[in-house]
């Protein structure tokens, strides 16, 4: 079946480093992919997405490519913020399907 | 502003209370969804509606009944609830697309049970 396989956590930076969270997925056909945020004590916010291979998915600083020949879909930000420490999920839709599969999160803490 | 409120935000109950959580989109949205997050596990889908009726149901216990109304109303009926079942539960919705489809969720409910 569909997985999505995340980078273990905690991850733990200083403020402006570079930041990159790895996913990889198994999936049949042409899954699009998602990177979702979870806040303190919030539910999950859509970060980006892409629908197809070689699709940049972009927001807040956030960018990830759609690397199909890798099965993969790795989270980068170039200079990272306290205000981005969240837990962050990687996710996947397969063509038809109306459930998404997420990997176990990241939880990441960005320290002054 | 997500456009889906869950409502309580917070429940504590015993296990032999009924309750029932809640969950409104202003989205315009045709399918819902509720998912169960527990620490350390990773988020797992509990049902699908789409169009109001039930399309995935995923070997969940009887003691969590949902319901869906309508296209903007969910809820999820709990009766006779275990520890183990303490956890964040949270409400999606999207277009409903046989395409990639965006799922937009709540903020969900944290459920204590004694």
């Amino acid at each position: 079946g569909d997985s999505v396989t995340q980078m273990e956590g905690p991850v733990t930076l200083s403020e402006e480093a570079f930041l990159t969270i790895n996913c990889t997925y198994t999936a049949t056909g042409y899954p699009s992919l998602f990177w979702y945020v979870q806040y303190p004590g919030e539910g999950l916010q859509l970060l980006l997405k892409a629908t197809k291979a070689d699709d940049k998915g972009s927001n807040k600083g956030f960018e990830a490519t759609y690397r199909k020949e890798t099965t993969s879909f790795h989270l980068e930000k170039g200079s990272v913020q306290v205000s981005d420490s969240a837990v962050y999920f990687c996710a996947l839709s397969s063509q038809g399907a109306q459930k998404l599969v997420f990997g176990q999160g990241t939880r990441l803490t960005i320290n002054p | 502003e997500t456009g889906v409120t869950q409502t309580p935000r917070h429940l504590v109950m015993g296990m032999t209370n009924k309750k029932s959580l809640k969950c409104e989109q202003h989205l315009g949205h045709n399918a819902m969804y509720w998912y169960k997050q527990s620490a350390k596990k990773p988020l797992e889908l509990m049902f699908v509606y789409s169009l109001e009726e039930r399309v995935e149901n995923n070997s969940v216990p009887s003691r969590f009944s949902p319901e869906c109304p309508n296209s903007s109303h969910l809820f999820l009926h709990l009766h006779t609830l275990q520890p183990e079942d303490s956890a964040l539960y949270l409400c999606a919705s999207s277009q409903g697309n046989q395409g990639p489809d965006t799922q937009y969720f709540g903020p969900g409910t944290r459920l204590t049970v004694l």
